[in-house]
């Protein structure tokens, strides 16, 4: 596509569901990162994908966070019983490849997740 | 651990201005360091990479500089617009395989 592609673009759930959030990255890009961004804070780094590689989930704050990527394509970030401080927006960024000092980041306009 | 910190937290000048946005990072050994505009209630949008060899980079009205030893980044924009108005970021990427760890921003307005 385009550009990076994520939906919903909006989420309204109640406390204590599970939402999926899902992610589409630039056609040939390897590398996917997902980020959160809560209100009048900087982006916290959640989890990254390179290719095959074994993903770097050092960032995901509690188990009840998960992210796949199947194909090396598309990625779901999974949140388990939803609690309301993980309202935010969620976004996901691609790019082409890394070893690359001149890699750019590729971000889509992210889902902004609300728990009630 | 790297961090990033962005100065001022939010600016307000008049159209046509000159303006200077600064960025520091503690550990200076970085990869490459970007700087990204967010506009509100939308992704952000790469506006200047600067690779670890570089010292600046320019796109139209801005440029960029990077000074690694003393562990700082300003984006210079030339003539404000109120089209400018947006919050800016930097990010810096610390090795090849690693995530961009951002700053909070700055958020700009440019009053017409």
């Amino acid at each position: 596509g385009a550009g990076v592609s994520q939906s919903p673009s909006n989420k309204v759930t109640e406390k204590g569901k599970d939402v999926e959030l899902r992610c589409d990255p630039i056609s040939g890009h390897t590398a996917l990162y997902w980020y959160r961004q809560s209100l009048g804070q900087g982006l916290e780094f959640l989890i990254y994908f390179q290719g095959n590689s074994a993903p770097d989930k050092s960032g995901l704050p509690s188990d009840r966070f998960s992210a796949e990527r199947t194909g090396g394509s598309v990625s779901t970030l999974t949140i388990q019983r939803t609690q309301q401080e993980d309202s935010a927006v969620y976004l996901c960024a691609s790019s082409f490849r890394t070893g690359a000092t001149n890699e750019k980041l590729f971000f889509g306009s992210g889902t902004q997740l609300s728990v009630l | 651990k790297q961090e990033v910190t962005q100065i001022p937290a939010a600016l307000s000048v008049p159209e046509g201005e000159n303006l200077v946005l600064n960025c520091s990072f503690t550990d200076s050994a970085i990869y490459n360091l970007q700087w990204f505009r967010q506009d509100p209630g939308k992704g952000l949008t790469s506006l200047l990479l600067i690779q670890s060899s570089q010292r600046e980079q320019t796109s139209g009205r801005l440029n960029a500089s990077l000074d690694k030893s003393s562990g700082r980044s300003t984006l210079y924009i030339a003539a404000s617009q109120p089209g400018d108005s947006a919050t800016y970021l930097c990010a810096v990427k610390e090795t090849s395989g690693s995530r961009l760890t951002f700053g909070e921003g700055t958020q700009l307005t440019v009053n017409p």
